[in-house]
């Protein structure tokens, strides 16, 4: 299985900071990476796939770059409404999840 | 709109068998495939297996041995079962819509089901 090492685990930044969280695959996954927002009530939203390719309804505050093992997903202004646990994910079969980053405010 | 929800028991004694209901809207299962992800408190996510819109399965191999996943089009429901429970399955378990290169565009809600002693 293709094992995701998802760093930091826990990030915490002012309002309006640029934030980056990276995500490195164990072989090359060739771009088929997803970001993935979950928040305390629970809910889990996309918002990038295909490493970069923001998910309609997504903000453009968040983008995606990498290629081959490592990837990162950046936010360019924290809003308050980001404050949640991101998490990567690597598409291929048996699809496997980063640990998660869970992002608080400063 | 796209909705998935799943439903299913909050508690499960030990050694018994999970049953989740995942109910979906706004789409076909015949279209699109649904996977099961669940994670356990303080933990990530983890995949544990998938119906294929053509009605194949693929399964987590961590899980196979115990792990079920079912479909009727005709309700639009996809079915999780897994039998021979511990306390480590104590999770928030989510269904998911398959989306493209690999990535889940809806989740459910999730349900969290508690194994019990």
């Amino acid at each position: 299985d293709i094992k995701m090492t998802q760093s930091p685990s826990s990030l915490s930044a002012s309002l309006g900071e640029r934030v980056t969280i990276s995500c490195r695959a164990s072989e090359n996954i060739n771009n088929y990476l997803s970001w993935y927002q979950k928040k305390e009530d629970g809910s889990v939203k996309l918002l990038i796939y295909h490493t970069s390719r923001l998910q309609p309804g997504a903000p453009s505050r968040f983008s995606g770059s990498g290629s081959g093992k490592d990837y990162s997903l950046t936010i360019s202004g924290l809003e308050s409404e980001d404050i949640a646990t991101y998490y990567c994910q690597q598409g291929y079969t048996p699809w496997t999840f980063g640990g998660g980053t869970k992002l608080e405010l400063k | 709109q796209v909705q998935l929800k799943e439903t299913g028991p909050d508690l499960v004694q030990l050694t018994q068998t999970l049953s989740i209901t995942c109910t979906v809207s706004g789409f076909s299962l015949t279209t699109y495939n649904v996977h099961w992800v669940r994670q356990p408190p303080g933990k990530g996510l983890e995949w544990m297996g998938a119906m294929w819109n053509g009605g194949g399965t693929d399964y987590n191999s961590a899980f196979k041995s115990r792990l079920s996943i079912s479909r009727d089009t005709s309700k639009s429901q996809v079915f999780l079962k897994m039998n021979s429970l511990q306390t480590d399955d104590t999770a928030k378990y989510f269904c998911a819509r398959h989306w493209k290169f690999g990535a889940f565009d809806y989740w459910g809600q999730g349900v969290m089901v508690t194994v019990s002693s």
